[in-house]
């Protein structure tokens, strides 16, 4: 199954650690998408990567989050000094093109919790 | 600030009926719809996309667009109980970031 791929699936960290989250695209996929799920909130977007590319970075917190997507190995999304509002949980999207026809497929998430 | 709004619900239909799901959108520039279906604890599923005016059908399913009035609508003919679900509407404008709906509760009942 070349399904989008995302570790952990759970996370809990005490306020102040890092958090560090990782998502691998679909097959064929270069485009990779994070949104964030605030208990009873929608969906909002964080951040689009491509390789070695931070593309729009428009959704991120501008403080304490930063992601990337290497040229080899995951997408990383890091929150550092975590705390008790950061707990939700992260979803990683991908797509084979950045167009707006583009359908974005989204890994199981990891579901962040502070302590 | 751009708006995708959906009816919170829960949406009770019983098995064997027709479920209609509907959002609006704010933005005239939107061109791409999509629709998601999440199960609880889960992760958003792709169930149908949509671009141009008119209808689309997948199965049981049939997106309806409506550009000029700014809506966009599922429908889930001869609802089952697996289709309980929460079912986001999103949209795309000449970008790539989806804007979400909050989603629609549905629940089929036996």
């Amino acid at each position: 199954n070349a399904g989008v791929m995302q570790n952990p699936r759970h996370l809990v960290r005490r306020r102040g650690q890092e958090a560090r989250l990782r998502c691998s695209p679909m097959k064929g996929h270069s485009h990779v998408y994070w949104y964030r799920q605030l208990p009873e909130e929608g969906l909002k977007f964080m951040v689009y990567l491509q390789k070695e590319n931070i593309i729009d970075e428009s959704g991120m917190p501008k403080e304490r989050f930063s992601a990337e997507f290497p040229k080899e190995g995951p997408s990383i999304l890091r929150i550092q000094q975590v705390v008790r509002g950061d707990s939700a949980a992260y979803f990683c999207a991908s797509s084979p093109r950045s167009t707006s026809y583009n359908e974005q497929f989204f890994g199981p998430g990891t579901r962040l919790t502070v302590l | 600030q751009k708006e995708v709004e959906q009816n919170s619900g829960p949406l009770s239909v019983p098995e064997g009926a027709i479920a209609s799901l509907n959002c609006t959108y704010s933005d005239r520039g939107s061109q791409s719809f999509f629709w998601y279906r999440q199960y609880s604890g889960k992760s958003p599923e792709l169930i149908m996309s949509i671009y141009s005016n008119g209808d689309k059908e997948d199965g049981r399913f049939t997106a309806q667009l409506n550009k000029a009035s700014q809506y966009v609508s599922l429908l889930i003919r001869d609802s089952q109980p697996s289709d309980s679900a929460t079912y986001l509407c999103a949209v795309a404008n000449s970008g790539y970031a989806l804007n979400f709906g909050k989603g629609t509760s549905l629940l089929v009942t036996p």
